[in-house]
């Protein structure tokens, strides 16, 4: 089975600072991971993936995330955050062959101003 | 461009009556086709998905069904609805099996009274 952990359930950051959303998973194989990102009351939103290759995939909107395979993690990072970057954030993870994907339980960042 | 569309965006019904939810996608053929639903605790919980006409996997027992009556149309049932179906239903496409990302559409927000 697989699964997905983001252990903080809100981060909270000052604009221009940076930020780290965390996420591990545990699957069998080769996983392919990936981030969204939910605004209130809206459909979730595809920001970057990790299929093979640079352990470091850049995304939408200056987002960034390290596959770090010994410590089976797939953090989200960003240089410098904005205050419009507040948001609910998932990490997901599917085992291929497989169509389907799990969910962590997100994790909301808060940017103050 | 592919887009993919939900209606309504947000009902209110009884408990015992009946829902139906759409969801169709434009601008790709054969996608595969999920839904999910968002419980107040933010989780994503994968409800049914659908790699072609008429082919429904569910992944929960519960009150719901699913359907999938044209190529890019999936639908959400259920005869009898129950408070505990309460929640954001979010539709999603991906190209097929070994295409990796999903994507999701605008969401419905259903409240059972």
């Amino acid at each position: 089975a697989q699964s997905v952990a983001q252990p903080e359930d809100q981060v909270n950051v000052a604009e221009g600072n940076p930020l780290t959303v965390k996420c591990t998973y545990s699957v069998s194989g080769n996983p392919y991971l990936f981030w969204y990102v939910q605004y209130p009351n809206r459909g979730l939103q595809f920001l970057l993936k990790y299929i093979t290759g640079d352990n470091l995939v850049k995304g939408s909107y200056g987002f960034e995330a390290e596959f770090n395979k010994s410590q089976t993690s797939f953090h989200l990072k960003k240089p410098s955050a904005l205050v419009s970057d507040s948001a609910l954030y998932f990490c997901a993870v599917r085992a291929p062959p497989y169509s389907t994907l799990t969910f962590g339980k997100g994790t909301m960042l808060l940017v103050s101003p | 461009s592919q887009t993919i569309h939900q209606w309504p965006a947000t009902l209110v019904q009884p408990v015992g009556s009946p829902l139906s939810l759409e969801c169709t996608v434009e601008g790709t053929s054969n996608p595969n086709l999920y839904w999910y639903r968002q419980a107040a605790g933010r989780g994503l919980q994968l409800l049914f998905y659908s790699v072609g006409i008429g082919q429904i996997s569910s992944e929960v027992p519960q009150n719901l069904s699913a359907s999938r009556p044209q190529d890019r149309q999936f639908i959400l049932s259920s005869k009898k609805l129950l408070l505990s179906d309460s929640g954001f239903y979010l539709c999603a496409w991906s190209v097929s099996r070994t295409m990796i990302e999903q994507y999701f559409g605008p969401g419905t927000r259903l409240t059972v009274t």
